[in-house]
């Protein structure tokens, strides 16, 4: 595709939900970052792939935490048992270099979740 | 660790230039990067600075001192639609380099 897409936009849940957050990036892309960011703060790190193999988990804030990238391509991030201080919006980027080293990520336009 | 500082908020006047500093300290340095990123919209890549000295690309430009930990971004005949938060982010060297680190971002305002 043109971009990194991301579905959905918006998600409400209610506390002690599970959800499962899409991310699709740009065609080809090697790499994929997911990143949290909290209303009116930068994006966090949250975690990296390189194809299907995830190479740096080191931001993700709790074991609620789980992303796969099974095939190399679309990626999952899933939040167990949701609580309130997981409301964000959850960016998803991508890159064409392998190592990640050198090159731009692309953003994609994030998905807004609410916990109730 | 990493730490990176920039406004909060700015306002300026349309046609006109403002300047939009960033001060890290870091562990490691890999490269420093601008994003645009308007309202409920993803950040857009802008420029890319690795290396000491200017770096332009039309009505935007961004600077960058390694040595002091410095960077800047100017934006130039400054339009309405340029009102967006400005993203200072900067990617460290060594183990976990792959990720950025962001600032809090600068809310810039263009006003008529």
């Amino acid at each position: 595709g043109a971009g990194v897409s991301q579905s959905p936009r918006y998600k409400v849940a209610k506390r002690g939900q599970d959800v499962a957050l899409r991310c699709d990036p740009i065609s080809g892309h090697v790499s994929l970052f997911w990143y949290q960011q909290a209303l009116g703060q930068g994006p966090e790190f949250l975690t990296y792939f390189q194809n299907e193999a995830q190479l740096d988990k080191s931001g993700l804030p709790s074991d609620r935490f789980f992303a796969e990238r099974p095939e190399g391509s679309v990626s999952t991030l899933k939040i167990q048992r949701t609580q309130q201080e997981d409301s964000a919006v959850y960016l998803c980027a991508s890159s064409s270099d392998t190592s990640a080293r050198t090159d731009t990520q692309y953003f994609g336009p994030g998905t807004r979740l609410t916990v109730l | 660790g990493q730490n990176i500082d920039q406004p909060t908020e700015m306002t300026a006047t349309e046609g006109a230039i403002v300047q939009i500093n960033c001060t890290y300290q870091t562990s490691g340095f890999n490269g420093l990067f601008w994003y645009q990123q308007h309202a409920g919209e993803a950040p857009t890549f802008l420029s890319y600075n690795v290396l000491d000295g200017l770096e332009e690309k039309g009505r935007f430009s961004s600077f960058l001192s390694r040595s002091k930990g410095y960077s800047y971004l100017l934006l130039k005949e400054l339009q309405m639609k340029d009102s967006a938060s400005y993203l200072c982010a900067v990617r460290s060297s060594g183990a976990g380099s792959y990720q950025l680190t962001f600032g809090k971002g600068t809310k810039l305002s263009v006003i008529p």
